[in-house]
């Protein structure tokens, strides 16, 4: 593979259900984040990490969490899915945090929570 | 917070010349990003600025003014591939991107 790679491509899910979305890069970028795009608000930061081993809250964290225990890969887990979850979601990565250091996108995750 | 804006929907002749226009309210700043979004698709990196002036590259040029909080994204030679969402993102003094709820640009032949 070569790039960022997610999965599942979509996904329709019962609230209250537990999921974990799949995010896989091969860049060895050492920053990684995780989007929600909702019409009309643009991307929103959900956590991130600037590096194995950390990870931190972005502007909507609130019923997800995240794991980086490598470099390469960052699931994103709904513990208890609600309907206001229902979004596309995007991982991304870059090679640092800063800098002109561009982010990377993944092809998306829909997600339809019922 | 931040705080950016960006008109909702512009539509342009194919062959002619579109500007985006963004401003911005951020707390610190650490450079101003232009993505492409096609339907259904992920955004991809068109441009960067983090000083003052024009960035051109291809038919694709993008301007910055920090003291304004001002940065638009200029298409030339406008084609019908160039239909897309185009998303302002500016780096925050946390070097987290926070983005624009995007632009959609429709070229009529």
């Amino acid at each position: 593979i070569a790039g960022i790679t997610q999965a599942p491509t979509s996904q329709i899910l019962a609230a209250g259900r537990r999921m974990t979305l799949r995010c896989t890069q091969d860049m060895r970028h050492n920053a990684m984040y995780w989007y929600r795009q909702d019409l009309g608000l643009g991307l929103r930061l959900i956590h991130y990490s600037n590096t194995a081993g950390t990870t931190g809250k972005g502007e909507v964290p609130d019923g997800y969490s995240v794991s980086r225990a490598n470099t390469d890969d960052f699931p994103l887990t709904l513990a208890s899915a609600v309907p206001s979850q229902t979004s596309v979601y995007f991982c991304a990565s870059s090679e640092t945090s800063g800098g002109s250091d561009e982010q990377f996108f993944g092809p998306g995750t829909r997600l339809t929570v019922l | 917070g931040q705080n950016i804006d960006q008109p909702t929907e512009m539509t342009a002749t194919e062959g002619a010349i579109v500007q985006i226009n963004c401003t911005y309210q951020t707390s610190g700043f650490n450079g101003l990003f232009w993505y492409q979004q096609h339907a259904g698709e992920a955004p991809t990196f068109l441009s960067y600025n983090v000083l003052d002036g024009l960035e051109e590259k291809g038919r694709f040029s993008s301007f910055l003014s920090r003291s304004k909080g001002y940065s638009y994204l200029l298409l030339k030679e406008l084609q019908m591939k160039d239909s897309a969402s185009y998303l302002c993102a500016v780096r925050g003094g946390d070097y987290k991107l926070s983005f624009g709820a995007g632009t959609t640009v429709t070229v009529r032949a």
